[in-house]
């Protein structure tokens, strides 16, 4: 059965350093969505993709955050001036359709900022 | 403004006990679309259902059971003999049709089975 992918599991980085959170989602699928999770709290929309731009976004996802599609398979998820604050649980989704379609989220990244 | 409301933070039954999970939601839009969510200890999401506003009819699938009530604004979660591997994080989330897929989460119901 297809299933999104994500690279790293888990990620360690220092404070104000670059990262770069990657994800594969279904092939068939052409929406894209990143959201992240802070510790034992709730899941937390972050951006969707849609046809190679950002279709909505949250106000979490500020000037630090940006999403690519660098070629047909990886989405990824840059944060470039990393915060303690941005430690969390990192989830990418993908979906066939759009808002009338299930998201399919891949096993998640943990970002450890030091 | 859109919102889900899951009022219990944590549930502890006892293996073969039925248990359900509550879930309330806010939405002005018509259409909209309702799921729920399952985060096992390992800490994916686990996606166990859709429904879309227009659909009212509840919903069986083996020991899962869900009740769709717009007149309450509700969609609850029934587990019917629980077992050990259903302890969880579960959580209700909401899309609407203007949206563009974004789903907007409650705070999650954490379910204990003990043997």
């Amino acid at each position: 059965e297809p299933e999104v992918t994500q690279t790293p599991s888990h990620q360690v980085t220092q404070m104000g350093q670059e990262v770069i959170l990657r994800c594969v989602p279904i092939s068939n699928h052409l929406y894209f969505y990143w959201y992240r999770q802070i510790l034992g709290q709730k899941v937390e929309f972050l951006v969707s993709f849609y046809n190679n731009e950002i279709s909505e976004k949250s106000e979490i996802f500020d000037d630090q955050f940006s999403v690519e599609r660098p070629d047909g398979s990886n989405f990824t998820l840059k944060i470039r001036s990393t915060k303690l604050e941005d430690s969390a649980m990192y989830f990418c989704a993908s979906s066939e359709v759009g808002q009338t379609d299930t998201q399919y989220f891949g096993p998640g990244t943990r970002l450890t900022v030091l | 403004a859109q919102k889900v409301t899951q009022a219990q933070t944590e549930i502890s039954v006892v293996e073969k006990e039925d248990v359900t999970l509550d879930c309330v939601y806010e939405t002005r839009d018509t259409t909209y679309y309702l799921f729920w969510y399952k985060q096992p200890p390992s800490g994916e999401l686990v996606f166990l259902i859709r429904r879309n506003s227009f659909d009212e009819q509840n919903e069986i699938s083996g020991r899962y059971s869900w009740n769709f009530q717009k007149s309450t604004s509700s969609f609850n979660f029934t587990i019917t003999a629980s077992q050990v591997v259903d302890s969880a994080v579960y959580f209700c989330a909401l899309s609407v049709r203007r949206s563009q897929g974004n789903l907007i989460f409650g705070k999650g119901t954490k379910l204990s089975v003990k043997p």
